[in-house]
C-alpha cells in the first residue's frame, strides 16, 4: 500500500532564517506531487505540483521554491522565512495515469514563524 | 476562474442526527466533486466522490447528492458520531495544468460539532 510521509511534524523558526520540508511517498512509482498551505481556519492554497523529477509548477508568486531531487521526493525550501509564512503545509500525491484521481495527504508540518 | 464556497462555517449536530453540509461551485463545467474531511491537526482524507454524470452516490454512512442545475452538491452523513467532528471540505479539479496534475481547488470548509 502507499504511505506519504512529512517531516518534521512542527517547526518553530525565526524570520529570516531557512526552511527545508521533506515529503516522500512509498508504494507507487511517477506520482504527481503537491504542496499545500493552509492557514488556521482557512482551505488550502495549492502552492507547487510536479508531474515529474525536477518538473516543478508553481501556483502563487511567493517566498518558497520546491524541488523533486527524486522520483519519490518533494521538498519544500526557503532561503529566509517571513512571518506570513507561518502555516499548516500539506504534502500530497496523485497517480497521474489518469484524469480523475484522488489526492492522499501527508500528515503535515506545523511552521511557525516567529 | 474556477471557486468553490460552502454555505456554513460551523454546522453543530446532535449526536446521533444526520448531518447535511452543503457546498456551492461556479464552473457549470466541473465535472467530477470529491469531499474531503480533515480532523484536527491532520491532512485531509477522501471520503466520497461523485462525477458530474451522476447525482447521489452512497458510502458508508455518507450520501453525496450532486444538483448540476443549480450547481449545488452536499454531504450527508447519517447517524452522526463524535468521530465524524471534523472539518468538511468540497473540492473541484481546477484547470489542468501541463500534463497529468490533477489540480484540486477546495472550498473553504464546514467545521462539523458534534453535540452529546
Amino acid at each position: 500500500s502507499q504511505t506519504i510521509h512529512q517531516w518534521p511534524a512542527t517547526l518553530v523558526q525565526p524570520v529570516g532564517s531557512p526552511l527545508s520540508l521533506e515529503c516522500t511517498v512509498e508504494g507507487t512509482s511517477n506520482p504527481n506531487l503537491y504542496w499545500y498551505r493552509q492557514a488556521a481556519g482557512r482551505g488550502l492554497q495549492l502552492l507547487f505540483y510536479s508531474v515529474g523529477i525536477g518538473q516543478i509548477s508553481s501556483e502563487v508568486p511567493q517566498n518558497l521554491s520546491a524541488s523533486r531531487p527524486q522520483d519519490r521526493q518533494f521538498i519544500l525550501s526557503s532561503k529566509k522565512l517571513l512571518l506570513s509564512d507561518s502555516g499548516f503545509y500539506l504534502c500530497a500525491w496523485s497517480d497521474g495515469t489518469n484524469t480523475y484521481n484522488e489526492q492522499f495527504f501527508g500528515p503535515g508540518t506545523r511552521l511557525t514563524v516567529l | 476562474g474556477e471557486s468553490v464556497g460552502l454555505h456554513l462555517p460551523t454546522l453543530s449536530v446532535q449526536e446521533g442526527d444526520n448531518s447535511i453540509i452543503n457546498c456551492a461551485y461556479s464552473n457549470s463545467a466541473s465535472d467530477y466533486f470529491i469531499w474531503y474531511k480533515q480532523e484536527s491537526g491532520k491532512g485531509p482524507q477522501f471520503i466520497i466522490d461523485i462525477r458530474s454524470n451522476m447525482d447521489k452516490r452512497q458510502g458508508q454512512r455518507v450520501t453525496v447528492l450532486l444538483n448540476k442545475t443549480v450547481k449545488h452538491l452536499s454531504l450527508q452523513i447519517a447517524a452522526t458520531q463524535p468521530g465524524d467532528s471534523a472539518v468538511y471540505f468540497c473540492a473541484v479539479p481546477g484547470p489542468q495544468g501541463y500534463s497529468s496534475a490533477s489540480k484540486i481547488i477546495f472550498g473553504s470548509g464546514t467545521r462539523l460539532s458534534i453535540r452529546p
